[in-house]
C-alpha cells in the first residue's frame, strides 16, 4: 500500500507571493491533518479535513486555508508570505483522525526569503 | 490549555543499553497518546498508539504505557542500538481529535 505523498517536497518563496502545497493520503484514508514544524515552536496543528469537511482549525492566521477533495487528497494554501512561515509543512492521514494511528508523509520545505 | 512535555530533551547512550523516555501531559482528558520517531529531514513514523483505556502497548523492543491519572506516559526502549537514534515525540489527541505535541527527545546511540 502506498504511504502519504507530498507535493512539492521543497520550495522556495518570496515575502508576498503565496504557495500550495499538495498531499495524497494512503488509499482508503479520509482524514487529512496538516501540520506545521519549525525549530522555535515545534510541531503545531494547522487543520484536519474529512471527506471534504473541515473539522478542526489550529491557531493560524486565515492566511493559512486548505481544503479536501472527493478522492480524499487534500491542499493547504498559504497567502502573502512571511519570513516566519519557513517550516517543514507534514500532512498526516488516518481513518479517523485523532482516535486512529497517523500515518505522515516526508513533508515539505518551505523556504521564504 | 493542554500542554505536552518530554524529558528530556536530549540523551546521549552506548549501544546496547535499556532506556527510558518521558511525557507528561497536563490535562487527562484524552483520548489517545501516541509516540513518535522523527529521522532528521524526515517526516513522522509511528511507533504506538495508547488508546486512554490502555495501560501499555508494545511493539518489539519498544514498550509504551500510559498513566492518565498522572498525566505521564513513558517510552521504553530495549538493547538499544544505533538505528534507534532519532528524535522522539510523542503527542496526545485532545477533545476535539488534535494532536497536541511535545518538543521531543532527542536520542543518540553511540556504538
Amino acid at each position: 500500500k502506498a504511504g502519504v505523498t507530498q507535493t512539492p517536497r521543497y520550495l522556495i518563496k518570496t515575502r508576498g507571493q503565496q504557495v500550495t502545497l499538495s498531499c495524497s493520503p494512503i488509499s482508503g484514508h479520509r482524514s487529512v491533518s496538516w501540520y506545521q514544524q519549525t525549530p522555535g515552536q515545534g510541531l503545531q496543528f494547522l487543520f484536519e479535513y474529512f471527506s471534504e469537511t473541515q473539522r478542526n482549525k489550529g491557531n493560524f492566521p486565515g492566511r493559512f486555508s486548505g481544503r479536501q477533495f472527493s478522492n480524499s487528497r487534500s491542499e493547504m494554501n498559504v497567502s502573502t508570505l512571511e519570513l516566519g512561515d519557513s517550516a517543514l509543512y507534514l500532512c498526516a492521514s488516518s481513518l479517523v483522525a485523532g482516535t486512529d494511528t497517523q500515518y505522515f508523509g516526508p513533508g515539505t520545505r518551505l523556504t521564504v526569503l | 490549555k493542554q500542554e505536552v512535555t518530554q524529558i528530556p530533551a536530549a540523551l546521549s547512550v552506548p549501544e546496547g543499553e535499556n532506556l527510558v523516555l518521558n511525557c507528561s501531559f497536563t490535562d487527562s482528558a484524552i483520548y489517545n497518546l501516541q509516540w513518535f520517531r522523527q529521522d532528521p529531514g524526515k517526516g513522522l513514523t509511528s511507533l504506538l498508539l495508547i488508546q486512554s483505556s490502555q495501560r501499555e502497548q508494545t511493539s518489539g523492543r519498544l514498550n509504551a504505557s500510559l498513566d492518565k491519572s498522572s498525566g505521564r506516559s513513558t517510552l521504553y526502549i530495549a538493547a538499544s542500538q544505533p538505528g534507534d537514534s532519532a528524535t522522539y515525540l510523542c503527542a496526545v489527541s485532545d477533545s476535539n481529535y488534535q494532536l497536541i505535541w511535545g518538543a521531543g527527545t532527542k536520542l543518540i546511540i553511540k556504538p
